[in-house]
């Protein structure tokens, strides 16, 4: 059984402050995906990493899939209130044909203070 | 176009009683999953499907069941809801599941 760990669990920062929050496991993930879910609605794809020491950028979003594919980082710079949201990391793991859905973490609930 | 919807949105039912939640897409993507969502849980496999007619189990999928007759159509049926039931239930669809997923709105239901 894969596991990811997200911490921290909760975060609640001033605008404009930068932050960064970490998705962990003992496993190794072909993928890893980073979504954001707003109160009431379901989670959006922002991010998919597949290759070991990727960087990609959304904005003001950095995200980093670790050199061993077993974790990964998400930075934000000079955070907004719209920023605020439940923010889950998820990995693929080629089992099973690949059709067993992926393997979540609980997230990090992210609030932005005006 | 949202390309996936849910229905109904929210439900309140008794406990014992049947429920069926509806997962509707218009990609044509072969596979689609059925989730619950809890506090302290997190996001829980129950059901998914690579194809019509091919579904299997997730990690809690006990009193639950899942219909695909149609590409387009996953069905989650609770046969007797219970309270530990009461969950918001997300459907998610892709084409290629390494590559991501895109949720419905979910439904949030109530077993009283």
């Amino acid at each position: 059984t894969q596991l990811l760990e997200q911490s921290p669990q909760f975060l609640s920062i001033q605008e404009g402050e930068n932050l960064t929050v970490y998705c962990n496991s003992s496993s190794v993930f072909s993928s890893l995906q980073w979504y954001r879910q707003e109160p009431g609605e379901g989670p959006v794809l922002l991010v998919t990493v597949v290759t070991g020491g990727e960087v990609k950028k959304l904005k003001r979003l950095t995200f980093q899939f670790g050199d061993a594919r077993k974790d990964s980082s998400l930075h934000i710079t000079a955070a907004q209130p719209g920023d605020t949201g439940l923010y889950l990391c998820a990995g693929f793991h080629p089992s099973g044909g690949g059709a067993d859905g992926l393997t979540f973490g609980k997230g990090t609930h992210l609030i932005i203070q005006p | 176009d949202a390309g996936i919807t849910q229905s109904p949105r929210h439900k309140v039912t008794e406990t014992g009683t049947p429920v069926t939640l509806r997962c509707h897409q218009t990609e044509n993507h072969r596979y689609m999953y059925w989730y619950r969502q809890d506090p302290g849980h997190g996001l829980r496999l129950i059901h998914y499907s690579y194809g019509v007619k091919d579904t299997d189990k997730g990690e809690v999928s006990d009193g639950y069941s899942v219909s695909r007759s149609k590409t387009e159509d996953f069905l989650l049926t609770l046969e007797s809801a219970t309270s530990s039931q009461t969950s918001v239930y997300f459907c998610a669809i892709t084409g290629t599941p390494e590559r991501g997923y895109t949720f419905g709105s979910g439904t949030r239901l109530t077993v009283v």
